[in-house]
């Protein structure tokens, strides 16, 4: 089983770019999340999804936009990157409410 | 206050020995306790989930006092692949929704 797929496992960004970091579950889970974690700050909620096609706003939201067309893929964009978006991202997702969320491999982004 | 707080060590500890690590949580509608491990630059994948009764899975045993909002986990007889950061996490209905939140991470390392 796949389980939660990212992809790119890491990339180098130019300030000002776009970028669109994917995220893939086959376990069917209804809810999804992006985190960020950065060294002494542990993971932080970017945002995250109950169900397909409702999306929420987490604890660091901004600079960056989400989509949940259906259940299984939620990408995370940045419009515009800076170099605080330096970070390695993890995309979860967890089946119902008060069960284990299961983490893809993370994303290493680096913007320079 | 973080709404998820634990020591952030380093713990070091020789091989064979025992060691605890503590978490509190601020939320007292928190629904569901886990302990993570997470490998240096790898994703968090879960330990074990932590109730009520307390539980026990071979050499690790998880603790939840609610009425404290404290979580502990317990490592017997330490391995040198116990070495990792472990991570205490609450799945809580809170400012963003039905989420997991996580504390720093408390790191571990097993000495020959």
């Amino acid at each position: 089983t796949a389980g939660i797929t990212q992809a790119p496992t890491s990339q180098i960004l130019a300030a000002g770019r776009s970028m669109t970091l994917r995220c893939t579950q086959d376990m069917r889970h209804n809810a999804m999340y992006w985190y960020r974690q950065d060294l002494g700050l542990g993971l932080r909620l970017i945002h995250y999804s109950n169900t397909a096609g409702t999306t929420g706003k987490g604890e660091v939201p901004d600079g960056y936009s989400v989509s949940r067309a259906n259940t299984d893929d939620f990408p995370l964009t940045l419009a515009s990157a800076v170099p605080s978006q330096t970070s390695v991202y993890f995309c979860a997702s967890s089946d119902r409410p008060n069960t284990e969320a299961f983490f893809g491999q993370g994303t290493r982004l680096t913007v320079v | 206050r973080k709404e998820v707080e634990q020591d952030p060590g380093p713990f070091n500890v020789p091989e064979g020995a025992t060691v605890a690590f503590n978490c509190t949580y601020s939320n007292s509608a928190s629904q569901s306790f886990f302990w993570y491990r997470q490998d240096c630059r790898k994703e968090p994948k879960l330990l074990m989930s932590v109730y009520s009764s307390g539980n026990e899975d071979g050499r690790f045993t998880a603790q939840l006092n609610r009425a404290s909002q404290y979580i502990s986990l317990l490592i017997r007889d330490s391995k040198l692949s116990d070495s990792a950061t472990y991570l205490c996490v609450v799945n809580m209905f809170g400012n963003y929704g039905q989420n997991f939140v996580f504390g720093p991470g408390t790191r571990l390392s097993v000495l020959p």
